[in-house]
């Protein structure tokens, strides 16, 4: 049962133009989403994170867009540049045993391409 | 800057070794997490501390176990390897927030198990 779906296993974009990341939800629970990036050989870093009661945050050239009512999350990157290809995780914070734990989509590889 | 250090970055073992994965944050942080990647799975949550000598199973706890007698180590155990443990074994901390909470993560550990 995935409760974070990434559909889009890879997306290939030309330099200076738009990414756009999707990721889908299914509880309705989540309070808080988070983007992270992972290279090859490193662990994921965080990159941007939206809280359940904002549908937009945006840091630079990265904006992460919600739709609460669809259980829809995006992150935009522009311009994208070659430095951005990696894999991206968007995550879902859920209360456990009264702490934080997160589930994780299965990521989207971004590619661009120079 | 937050540190989270794994002990090994490649390890390989038999079946039926016992195989220990440390972690250790310089953070102070409370919480702390054991993650597996694979391939068009993501991240999935193996054991997760919210304190000293405090575990929680997280969604696939089957065939490890944790320690975490000090704040700053977590440690993942699998009692018996088994081939379908090998994969990429990512640990993380954080501090407890309601706002901006983020995970930090070690460089991972590859494990091969023969």
């Amino acid at each position: 049962d995935q409760q974070v779906k990434q559909n889009s296993p890879s997306l290939s974009v030309q330099e200076g133009r738009i990414s756009i990341l999707n990721c889908d939800y299914t509880n309705s629970m989540f309070d808080y989403f988070l983007w992270y990036k992972k290279y090859p050989a490193e662990g994921p870093t965080f990159l941007i994170s939206i809280s359940s009661i904002k549908d937009k945050n945006e840091d630079g050239r990265f904006t992460v867009f919600l739709n609460k009512s669809a259980k829809h999350l995006s992150l935009h990157i522009v311009p994208s540049q070659p430095g951005d290809s990696a894999v991206y995780f968007c995550a879902a914070r859920t209360v456990t045993s009264g702490t934080y734990k997160y589930i994780f989509g299965t990521g989207t590889r971004l590619k661009v391409l120079a | 800057d937050v540190k989270v250090t794994q002990s090994s970055r490649y390890l390989v073992k038999r079946t039926g070794e016992k195989v220990f994965l440390e972690c250790v944050q310089d953070m102070d942080h409370e919480n702390m997490f054991w993650y597996r990647q694979d391939p068009g799975l993501g991240l999935r949550l193996i054991y997760f501390s919210y304190d000293v000598k405090m575990k929680e199973k997280g969604d696939i706890p089957e065939g490890y176990s944790v320690s975490r007698e000090k704040k700053e180590r977590f440690s993942l155990i699998l009692e018996s390897a088994s081939t379908n443990q090998t994969s990429m074994y990512l640990c993380a901390s954080s501090y407890p927030r309601r706002e901006k909470e983020t995970q930090y993560f070690g460089p991972g550990t590859r494990l091969l198990v023969l």
